[in-house]
């Protein structure tokens, strides 16, 4: 089946740090890449929608200079969080979609615990 | 606008009982309707979807989903629970409308917490 790995895992560090987050879809082309945040015993919260070669649409009341994201190829997207701070502490998850494959399931990533001291 | 409850935030049973996670949706037409699960410290994995076709809708892991479109509902349900389907299980539907702009984007419930009980 469809693979997406998202590296790191974890993520410990100080605040100010910016930290980047990447999300590979290993076995096919991701057209589409969505991030989402996941609060404790919480749903998830999409964050934006990325598609590859063009600008990310962001959910509204996320800060598109905060969270950078770029998805530069079929493969590959990159979840960048700027200048962090302990707020930021969260888990984020990736997921990926194939454009050709319209009514698929999303795919997704093991998730990054990000934590800023 | 598009939107799916999951009513139980948390549902308990004993293993080996059947067990029924419940989602309602309301969508402007015709629903497209994923369940995905999660584990703890996890991603999401897919369980099943309904797209169109028969209302009964089997999937992974001994799961099912029956599609009522009258009650406006997709309930998951496992005739037998086992210990290991402990873990956080989210209703989605995908959001409208579908052919514009290659949306995929998907509106999630607040998830339901399964507990089996040994």
């Amino acid at each position: 089946g469809a693979v997406v790995s998202q590296h790191p895992s974890w993520v410990i560090c100080k605040s100010g740090t910016s930290v980047k987050i990447e999300c590979r879809s290993l076995d096919f082309q991701a057209t589409t890449m969505f991030w989402y945040r996941q609060f404790p015993k919480q749903s998830l919260m999409l964050m934006a929608t990325s598609n590859e070669g063009s600008k990310a649409t962001y959910e509204q009341g996320v800060e598109k200079d905060k969270f950078l994201i770029n998805h530069a190829s079929l493969t590959l997207s990159t979840l960048t969080v700027t200048s962090a701070h302990p707020e930021d502490s969260s888990f984020y998850i990736c997921s990926a979609a194939n454009r050709g494959q319209g009514n698929q399931p999303q795919h997704f990533g093991d998730g990054t615990r990000l934590s800023i001291l | 606008a598009q939107s799916v409850a999951q009513p139980e935030d948390q549902v308990n049973v004993a293993e080996g009982n059947p067990l029924t996670v419940k989602c309602t949706y309301s969508v402007s037409g015709n629903p497209y309707l994923f369940w995905y699960v999660q584990y703890p410290n996890r991603g999401l994995q897919f369980l099943l979807k309904y797209i169109t076709g028969d209302n009964l809708v089997k999937g992974s892991y001994g799961f099912e989903a029956e599609f009522n479109k009258s009650q406006t509902s997709f309930h998951l349900k496992k005739p037998s629970a086992l210990v290991s389907d402990s873990a956080l299980y989210f209703c989605a539907v995908r959001d409208m409308p579908i052919n514009a702009g290659n949306n995929r984007k998907l509106i999630w419930g607040l998830g339901t917490s399964l507990a089996v009980n040994p």
